[in-house]
């Protein structure tokens, strides 16, 4: 089955840059999803289509594609962006969804 | 807005069947496709499987033989039933809203998801 790979841990001290990757055959030719889940709540989406950030997500997201491999990068990050995250997409032939294991960012 | 609330039992014992429902309101179930998904305690995000409003599924082949989702519009409601539940089926389900974009998927719409332990 398919499968998306992510660091289980990337640890960023206050306002430098974080950049968690997500790694899969298909994603040359289907678009990623990342999701910021805190503790206690539901996913909300951050990242689509590798690189789009949805209404009212802070501009220090942003998604970046290359190859079999898409980053998710937080720049000048905050205590509050402390959470786990998790990329989405879905297999070559567009039949199902998959997520990676999830990547908890710790803010030093 | 469209908001999604998950229901059903908190606890059920192995080899029972798992039956949760997803109440959509503020918006209408109709021209969209719904999705379950579950999160064991400490662990990562899978998918269940999806149901469009006219009742077309397609679900995770992991799953596939034990699972069920309809839908009941007339209710403006969605329904999970999972068959014969272990422990590894402990978890916290989301229904949530799945959107197709070019050939793939994402979720733009979550439920608070709902605990529901397997034990006897």
């Amino acid at each position: 089955s398919y499968e998306l790979t992510q660091p289980p841990s990337v640890s960023v001290s206050p306002g430098q840059t974080a950049r968690i990757t997500c790694s899969g055959d298909a994603l040359p030719k289907q678009y990623a999803y990342w999701y910021q889940q805190k503790p206690g709540q539901a996913p909300v989406l951050v990242i689509c289509q590798d690189t789009e950030r949805p209404s009212g997500i802070p501009e220090r997201f942003s998604g970046s594609s290359s190859g079999t491999t898409v980053t998710l990068t937080i720049s000048g990050v905050q205590a509050e962006d402390e959470a786990d995250y998790y990329c989405q997409s879905s297999d070559s032939s567009g039949t199902y969804v998959v997520f990676g294991g999830g990547t908890k960012l710790t803010v030093l | 807005q469209v908001q999604l609330q998950e229901s059903g039992p908190g606890l059920v014992k192995p080899s029972e069947t798992l039956s949760l429902t997803c109440s959509v309101s503020g918006g209408s179930i109709s021209s969209y496709y719904w999705s379950w998904i579950r999160q064991p305690p400490g662990k990562g995000l899978d998918w269940i499987g999806y149901i469009f409003y006219s009742g077309s599924t397609n679900y995770n082949p992991s799953l596939k033989s034990r699972v069920t989702i309809s839908v009941d519009t007339s209710k403006n409601q969605f329904s999970l039933k999972l068959t014969s539940v272990t422990a590894a089926d402990t978890a916290v389900y989301y229904c949530a809203r799945q959107t197709r974009y070019s050939s793939g998927w994402y979720f733009d719409l979550w439920g608070r998801g709902t605990l529901v332990t397997v034990s006897s």
